[in-house]
């Protein structure tokens, strides 16, 4: 089946700098994206979503851009802080659809 | 604290046996789905109740089985039990029927089959 994937496990920054962690889906049909957040232990937490109808959105101190032409989807994080390292998934569903999850990336931000 | 309660927080078991894993959703949410996450794979849907009655379904084994009740809370019954099923098992709720709405995830359950 179609599934959403990540390119970098891995992401290091220093504090301070702006992350961006991306994501590329292969469901043309997915119309609605969410970010989650997890820290160790705990469950995911939802950072901000984007319907296909957008192409940006904006949070507090994160953004999130659309790409449907090549089916990309990007987290950016401003003035990351420690409190920000965490696996972060992206997950798509496409109308009643089930989120379908990547397999996540680990920020690691160093002070 | 997303107002999705799982307990337990952990469970070891020995293999073969059969476990139940709880889920209380959000106060309002209808819906309740189930996820399986171990460690070399992401959160992998394993199936979802809307207001009593199942609704979809994933990667489910046979082996498992959910249910909702009038109260809304979940149940996950996880039986004859593998090495391979020791993972996290996280539950989320939403207030609609599909996932195309913001879901909050319970802390999980952290199951240990030895």
């Amino acid at each position: 089946g179609e599934s959403v994937g990540l390119h970098l496990p891995t992401l290091s920054v220093q504090e301070g700098d702006n992350s961006i962690i991306n994501c590329a889906y292969s469901n043309s049909a997915s119309d609605y994206f969410i970010w989650y957040k997890q820290e160790s232990g705990k469950g995911p937490q939802f950072i901000i979503d984007i319907r296909s109808n957008m192409d940006k959105r904006q949070g507090q101190r994160v953004t999130v851009l659309l790409n449907k032409t090549v089916k990309h989807l990007s987290l950016q994080i401003a003035a990351t802080q420690p409190g920000d390292s965490a696996v972060y998934f992206c997950a798509e569903a496409s109308g009643y659809s089930t989120l379908t999850f990547g397999k996540g990336t680990m920020l690691l931000v160093s002070p | 604290d997303s107002g999705v309660t799982q307990t337990p927080k952990h469970l070891i078991t020995a293999t073969g046996q059969r476990v139940t894993l709880r889920c209380s959703p959000r106060s309002g949410d209808l819906s309740v789905y189930w996820y399986q996450q171990s460690l070399d794979q992401g959160l992998q849907f394993l199936i979802q109740y809307y207001n009593g009655e199942e609704r979809a379904k994933g990667n489910i084994l046979e082996r498992f089985s959910a249910q909702q009740f009038p109260d809304l809370h979940s149940e996950l019954n996880l039986s004859s039990l593998e090495l391979g099923d020791s993972a996290l098992y996280f539950c989320a709720s939403s207030v609609s029927t599909g996932m195309n709405t913001e879901a909050f995830f319970g802390q999980g359950t952290r199951l240990t089959v030895v």
